[in-house]
C-alpha cells in the first residue's frame, strides 16, 4: 500500500517568514494529495489540494507543489502569521483504493509573534 | 450544519465494555470514511463505505470493531470489548467519489 512520509515532525518561524513542509510518497499510481490543517482539538480541514496531471497550486499565501517523477510535493507558506500555527497533514491518494487517503505523521507549525 | 455530524463527542468507558459511535455524513456524499486518531500522529484508515457498502477495512480494524452503514447514509463504528488500547479520537469524513474529503469533529474515546 501506499506510504507517506512528512518531514519536519515541528516548524517554528517567526511571523512574516515562510515555513516549507515535505511529503514523499511510494504509489507512484497516487494521484491526488491533499493538506489538511487541524488546530487543537478540532477537525482536520482541507486547506489546498493537487492533483497529479498539475505540478503547482497556489491559494493566495498558500502553495504546493508536485514533482511526480521523485514522488515528492511540499507545502509553502508566506508572509506567515499567528494563526497559521497548527499541524498539517499531508495526504496521498490512490485512485484504486476508492480514494482512501495515507496521511503522513503531521507537522507542528508554530509561528512565532 | 451541513457538514459532517459525529455523536457523541466524548465518551468514557470501563475496559470490556462495548461503545457504538455514529457518523451523519454531508447528505449528498456517496463516501464515508473512519479514520483513527492518536496524539502527535496523523488519522489512520480504519474503513470506508461506497453507499452502503464496506469496501474496504484496513488490518487495524480487529475482529472486535464493526462498521456499519445501512442505508448509505449514516454510519456507525461499534468496539467490541474495549481495550486502553482503543483510546484514540475516531473521526468519520465524507466525501464524493473522487473528491475533497470533509471531516467531523471526532469522538474522543477513553478507555478505563
Amino acid at each position: 500500500g501506499e506510504n507517506v512520509e512528512q518531514h519536519p515532525s515541528t516548524l517554528s518561524v517567526q511571523e512574516g517568514d515562510s515555513a516549507v513542509i515535505k511529503c514523499t510518497y511510494s504509489d507512484s499510481a497516487s494521484n491526488y494529495f491533499p493538506w489538511y490543517k487541524q488546530e487543537l482539538g478540532k477537525r482536520p480541514q482541507l486547506i489546498i489540494d493537487i492533483r497529479s496531471n498539475v505540478g503547482e497550486k497556489k491559494d493566495q499565501r498558500i502553495a504546493v507543489t508536485l514533482n511526480k517523477t521523485a514522488k515528492h510535493f511540499s507545502l509553502h507558506i508566506t508572509e506567515t502569521q499567528p494563526e497559521d500555527s497548527a499541524v498539517y497533514f499531508c495526504a496521498a491518494s490512490p485512485p484504486y483504493t476508492g480514494n482512501q487517503f495515507y496521511f503522513g505523521t503531521g507537522t507542528s507549525l508554530t509561528v512565532i509573534p | 450544519d451541513t457538514g459532517v455530524s459525529q455523536d457523541p463527542r466524548h465518551k468514557i468507558t470501563k475496559r470490556g465494555q462495548n461503545v457504538t459511535f455514529r457518523c451523519d455524513p454531508i447528505s449528498e456524499h456517496n463516501r464515508l470514511y473512519w479514520y483513527r486518531q492518536t496524539l502527535g500522529q496523523g488519522p489512520e484508515f480504519l474503513t470506508y463505505f461506497q453507499n452502503e457498502a464496506q469496501l474496504e477495512k484496513s488490518r487495524l480494524l480487529s475482529d472486535r470493531f464493526s462498521a456499519e452503514r445501512p442505508k448509505g447514509s449514516f454510519s456507525t463504528l461499534e468496539i467490541q470489548r474495549t481495550e486502553q488500547g482503543d483510546s484514540a479520537m475516531y473521526l468519520c469524513a465524507s466525501s464524493l467519489s473522487g473528491g475533497e474529503a470533509f471531516f467531523g469533529q471526532g469522538t474522543r474515546l477513553t478507555v478505563v
